[in-house]
């Protein structure tokens, strides 16, 4: 079965540092978000791509965030300038057609110190 | 954003049915109702959708009400492996899901 692959699975940096979480949506997929989780809490959606742009983003997805399809397989998420409050599970989904199912990937956990 | 309201938490038998309920009263006419799970330190993971009929495939089945505005995912026979987050969700125009608390479904053997 096909698979939304994240890389790494857990990232530790310094506060302050840049950071870009990588995933690999799944080949024939048109829709991509990127969503987190802070420990305990419930999973935020944080932006949606599609068509090499963002359809859509929470308040949480500030400037210190953006995205990227860098080479038509990848899918970036990249924090500029890390906050303790950064630290939480990503994860990253894509989606065939508007209201199928989305496939997530298993997370990178990002650590903050 | 419409919004979906469902138990905190619910427990079943091994090898019996699971019927969780939700409720989604504003749900608009192009709102699919989804429904994911997250297993404990995992992502979400699809389980089933459906936007007006009641839908089945291999994990589970989807009951929709006739107005729309409630839901039932059913799992036949619940496992072990079964025990997990549900979440149920209104997709919206982008198809952005937003994740409430979810159901905590508890399996005992």
């Amino acid at each position: 079965e096909p698979e939304v692959t994240q890389t790494p699975s857990h990232q530790v940096t310094q506060m302050g540092q840049e950071v870009i979480l990588r995933c690999v949506p799944i080949s024939n997929h048109l829709y991509f978000y990127w969503y987190r989780q802070i420990l305990g809490q419930k999973v935020e959606f944080l932006v949606s791509f599609y068509n090499n742009e963002i359809s859509e983003k929470s308040e949480i997805f500030d400037d210190q965030f953006s995205v990227e399809r860098p080479d038509g397989s990848n899918f970036t998420l990249k924090i500029r300038s890390t906050k303790l409050e950064d630290s939480a599970m990503y994860f990253c989904a894509s989606g065939g057609q508007l209201g199928d199912g989305y496939t997530f990937g298993s997370g990178t956990r990002l650590t903050v110190v | 954003d419409a919004k979906t309201t469902q138990p905190n938490s619910m427990e079943s038998n091994e090898e019996e049915p699971v019927h969780l309920p939700c409720n989604h009263s504003t749900i608009s006419g192009t709102d699919y109702i989804h429904w994911y799970r997250q297993l404990p330190s995992q992502g979400p993971e699809y389980v089933i959708h459906g936007l007006t009929s009641n839908v089945n495939n291999r994990m589970a089945s989807l009951a929709i009400a006739e107005d729309r505005k409630s839901s039932t995912l059913i799992l036949h026979r619940a496992t072990l492996r079964d025990a997990a987050v549900y979440y149920c969700i209104l997709t919206d125009s982008w198809g952005k899901l937003q994740f409430g608390a979810g159901t905590q479904v508890v399996v005992t053997p």
